[in-house]
């Protein structure tokens, strides 16, 4: 089936060691997105790409980075994790921006930092 | 700016009760509203969504209303099943971004 990977599912890391979240789709969509969602809290959008075309929220920490090599493939790099990173990292595709695109999610990577 | 809040929960039914799930928004204009389900382990699905005022949306038995004058989305079920447990998120469209709220887990007991 087309669907949404993510990979691992529970990563654990150090503090100040850097980390790398992998997310790879299958149905070509052109939007990515990543998500970050702390306990008992909302999904929080750190940024998407569309296409190659890269887009920062104003309020994500210059410690989060993403690459997308290619249309399948997009990652999220955490330069140097803190306690506070410690969440479920929620990434998501659709086929075109907007409210009539339906974002199809990704089962997460619960991220522990120790 | 734009936000949505939700019942906390969780929220515990039996089986076949009616469930309501609150939501509200604040935003300006028109935005789009959803509701998305999580069930344990997976990713959020899109459960149903409505993009204008007294739109209703709809799916597997759940259904909400879009009510401009109350700024609400409730999401309803007459009767619910097992199978239903899962946390909900109620949602809405800004400049192609979607807000969520905070997620009701609800529980359905057999």
């Amino acid at each position: 089936d087309a669907m949404v990977i993510q990979n691992p599912r529970y990563q654990v890391t150090q503090f100040g060691k850097p980390v790398t979240l992998s997310c790879s789709q299958t149905l070509n969509h052109n939007v990515m997105y990543w998500y970050q969602q702390k306990s008992s809290q909302a999904p929080k959008l750190l940024f998407h790409y569309y296409d190659k075309d890269f887009n920062n929220e104003a309020d994500t920490p210059d410690n989060f980075q993403s690459r997308r090599p290619n249309t399948s493939f997009c990652f999220l790099d955490i330069r140097s994790p803190g306690l506070g990173d410690a969440a479920m990292y929620l990434c998501a595709t659709s086929r075109d921006s907007g409210a009539h695109y339906e974002q199809y999610f990704g089962p997460g990577t619960r991220l522990t930092v120790t | 700016g734009d936000s949505v809040t939700q019942m906390e929960g969780p929220v515990t039914l039996s089986e076949e009760a009616f469930l309501t799930i609150n939501c509200t928004y604040t935003a300006t204009g028109y935005p789009s509203l959803f509701w998305y389900v999580q069930y344990p382990g997976e990713g959020l699905q899109l459960l149903l969504k409505a993009t204008k005022a007294d739109d209703k949306g709809s799916n597997k038995g759940f259904e909400a209303t879009y009510r401009k004058e109350t700024t609400s989305f409730h999401l309803e079920k007459g009767s619910v099943q097992v199978s239903d447990s899962a946390v909900y998120f109620c949602a809405l469209d800004r400049d192609d971004k979607i807000i969520f709220g905070k997620g009701t887990r609800l529980h359905i007991l057999p």
